[in-house]
């Protein structure tokens, strides 16, 4: 059963960097079926997604976010991480790792329990 | 970029009700949507991929249909843990994929 495990501060002061690591486990990171993504969801709102990340490095992000984020991966830790900068109270959030079947019509099949991220001094 | 809206806002209902929740994408996607489900608290999870397919462990009272604009959840007979908020979400190519605002099912 595949697992994923997001891991990183809860509280992140505005203008730094958030950073969040989220584990695989019960698979490989390396498979070429998948994409992985990082997707957030602010208190009582709706689900936006950040981006995604393939095996081999390539990336894509959402435009609204893209002048902030990386996302990278550790195919050797079965790790992806994200890389958000210049926080604000904003992107106070819920942020989900997922796993993104990309075999025939993409979906996000398998999901972190999630992490709360607080933007405050 | 896609966006998407979903109809009602708000559904309540009783159980053994059916419920359909109604959502719309700005442009044709042909059948790249997908449904989730979520509880307080949890991740989404999902139920429907590609517009019609089940996702594996999901009760057969779930079911969707559509192509191009207009998708429908059909849940056929409500049952208590079914009270959930419910989002759509386009996977259409490229990214950014986006999801609708979700419909919030409660009880009547």
């Amino acid at each position: 059963q595949v697992q994923l495990q997001e891991s990183g501060p809860g509280l992140v002061k505005p203008s730094q960097t958030l950073s969040l690591t989220c584990t695989v486990s019960g698979g490989s990171i390396n498979s070429g079926n998948y994409c992985w993504s990082w997707i957030r969801q602010p208190a009582g709102k709706g689900l936006e997604w950040i981006g995604r990340i393939y095996f081999s490095g390539s990336t894509n992000y959402n435009p609204s976010l893209k002048s902030r984020v990386t996302i990278s991966v550790d195919t050797s830790k079965n790790q992806f991480s994200l890389k958000l900068s210049s926080v604000t109270a904003a992107d106070t959030a819920v942020y989900f790792c997922a796993r993104e079947d990309i075999q025939l019509r993409p979906y996000f099949d398998y999901w972190g329990q999630g992490i709360l991220v607080t933007v405050s001094s | 970029d896609i966006q998407m809206t979903q109809s009602p806002s708000t559904l309540s209902a009783s159980v053994g009700d059916r419920v359909t929740i109604t959502c719309r994408a700005s442009q044709s996607i042909n059948t790249y949507l997908n449904w989730y489900q979520q509880k307080p608290g949890k991740a989404p999870n999902l139920l429907i991929y590609a517009a019609s397919s089940l996702q594996s462990g999901v009760s057969s009272r779930f079911s969707g249909s559509g192509s191009g604009t207009d998708f429908t959840l059909t849940i056929s007979s409500l049952q208590a843990e079914d009270f959930a908020i419910y989002y759509c979400q386009q996977s259409y190519s490229p990214p950014p994929f986006t999801f609708g605002p979700g419909t919030k099912v409660d009880i009547k």
